[in-house]
């Protein structure tokens, strides 16, 4: 069985400054993705970044980054340069490869404080 | 393009009441799923459809939910009688089929008192 464990409930981060959010996750699959999904209050999630297992780099999409560290079973998304817009819930998910479903952590509340 | 419509956005009833919702996904995306996300967890999915076939409802509470989608385009999911605890955020999600799960919907928030 696939499981997502995300330790922090709330995280609070000023302005401007870099934020990482922790996930790891626990799989037999070889193959598998994880992804990262925004939730602000308006409910809708919102795709932020991919990382297959394979990947031998980790991947990047703007300001987030996926710290990805294999042997660890970790999967941290980073955020640099901290924006007002980036507070919200952030899901960690992930899913075997060739199959669609997602198994998802429970999720950190970001706040960005002025 | 257009995105995953859902309604209603809210919906308050009483337990034992029916209630159900709407999904349109994005036009052409042949998948299609519900999840449920109970308040403080993530989503957990309910049901999986390709096309108007079910792929995946392993985690449906048969007695009492139901969804369907009868001509591969639109679907509904039905709580029939509902409980207190059936309260949670419903999320349609649709994608092209062996693309990466992108595309949700603003959810139904569902009260039941």
């Amino acid at each position: 069985a696939q499981k997502i464990t995300q330790t922090q409930p709330g995280m609070f981060v000023q302005e401007k400054e870099a934020v990482t959010l922790d996930c790891t996750y626990d799989t037999s699959d070889q193959s598998y993705g994880l992804f990262w999904y925004k939730q602000p209050s308006s409910g809708e999630m919102i795709f932020l970044i991919y990382q297959g297992s394979y990947d031998e780099q980790n991947a990047t999409e703007g300001r987030y980054s996926l710290n990805f560290q294999k042997a660890r079973k970790s999967a941290n998304l980073v955020i640099s340069a901290s924006q007002l817009g980036d507070s919200a819930m952030y899901f960690c998910a992930m899913k075997r490869s060739g199959a669609q479903k997602l198994v998802f952590g429970q999720g950190t509340r970001l706040t960005i404080n002025p | 393009e257009a995105g995953v419509a859902q309604s209603p956005r809210y919906k308050i009833i009483e337990k034992r009441q029916s209630v159900a919702f709407w999904c349109n996904p994005i036009s052409g995306h042949a998948t299609l799923y519900w999840y449920q996300q109970i308040l403080g967890q993530g989503p957990k999915l309910l049901i999986q459809f390709q096309n108007n076939g079910v792929v995946d409802d392993s985690q449906l509470p048969k007695d009492r939910f139901s969804a369907e989608r009868l001509k591969g385009v639109d679907s509904t999911l039905k709580i029939q009688p509902a409980k207190l605890e059936d309260s949670a955020v419903y999320l349609c999600a649709s994608n092209p089929p062996g693309t990466r799960p992108k595309y949700f919907g603003p959810g139904t928030r569902l009260l039941v008192l």
